[in-house]
């Protein structure tokens, strides 16, 4: 079955320091990957999403950037974090399990000081 | 673009009784995907159940179950037998093959003992 796995689970910056937030998926190959940000209270937001490796689309122009260097594999990645990056993030995939699914990791909940 | 709407912010149920949640959306497609997620304190999206826009039969999964109405653009879902365990935010989503989520607004579930 499929697996989803993310991390760090939680994590705490300073503002002006890089960021890297790592996705792996198990168990299929070419998912369709996904970053969303959850700021408290509010719904997702879709950050970027990526339907094969080196191929990214950016959905809102931001302190952000994403790159997917192997099939399985989504990063995350700031180089100067701002205190408005601070929220939830989670990575999700969708393809064919069985039936047509759409599933998200357990997310990162990030802390810009 | 489609649009999702959940009209209960909030509702609650008394434990081991039967609560529903509404959600209705807007699309010109035929075929689609319809989720219910869950998201408890942790704020992990769990996937609760699923619905193929072109089959007509309601999901089901254990005390879970749909109500789909596609002429009327209407997937609400109902709770059966409802344990503490079962208090969070839900959210529905529609998504049209590998494209992005798009979420209502969420409908917190408070589960009265």
């Amino acid at each position: 079955s499929q697996t989803i796995h993310q991390w760090p689970a939680t994590l705490v910056q300073p503002v002006g320091s890089p960021l890297s937030l790592e996705c792996t998926v198990e168990g299929t190959s070419n998912p369709n990957l996904y970053w969303y940000r959850q700021a408290a209270g509010r719904g997702l937001q879709l950050l970027f999403y990526s339907v094969g490796i080196g191929q990214i689309s950016s959905e809102v122009p931001q302190n952000l950037s994403a790159s997917r260097p192997q099939d399985r594999q989504f990063i995350l990645s700031s180089k100067k974090l701002l205190l408005s990056d601070s929220g939830f993030y989670l990575c999700a995939w969708s393809g064919w399990d069985g039936n047509y699914g759409y599933t998200f990791g357990s997310g990162t909940r990030l802390t810009v000081v | 673009a489609q649009t999702v709407t959940q009209s209960q912010p909030e509702m609650s149920v008394q434990e081991a009784e039967t609560v529903t949640l509404s959600c209705t959306y807007d699309t010109s497609e035929s075929d689609y995907y319809l989720f219910w997620y869950k998201q408890p304190p942790s704020r992990q999206m769990i996937l609760v159940i699923r619905q193929e826009a072109y089959k007509q039969q309601n999901a089901t999964e254990n005390r879970f179950s749909v109500n789909f109405q596609k002429a009327a653009k209407s997937f609400s879902l109902k709770i059966s037998d409802s344990q503490l365990g079962d208090a969070a935010m839900y959210f529905c989503a529609y998504v049209r093959g590998n494209e992005k989520l798009t979420f209502g607004t969420g409908t917190r579930l408070t589960i009265i003992p």
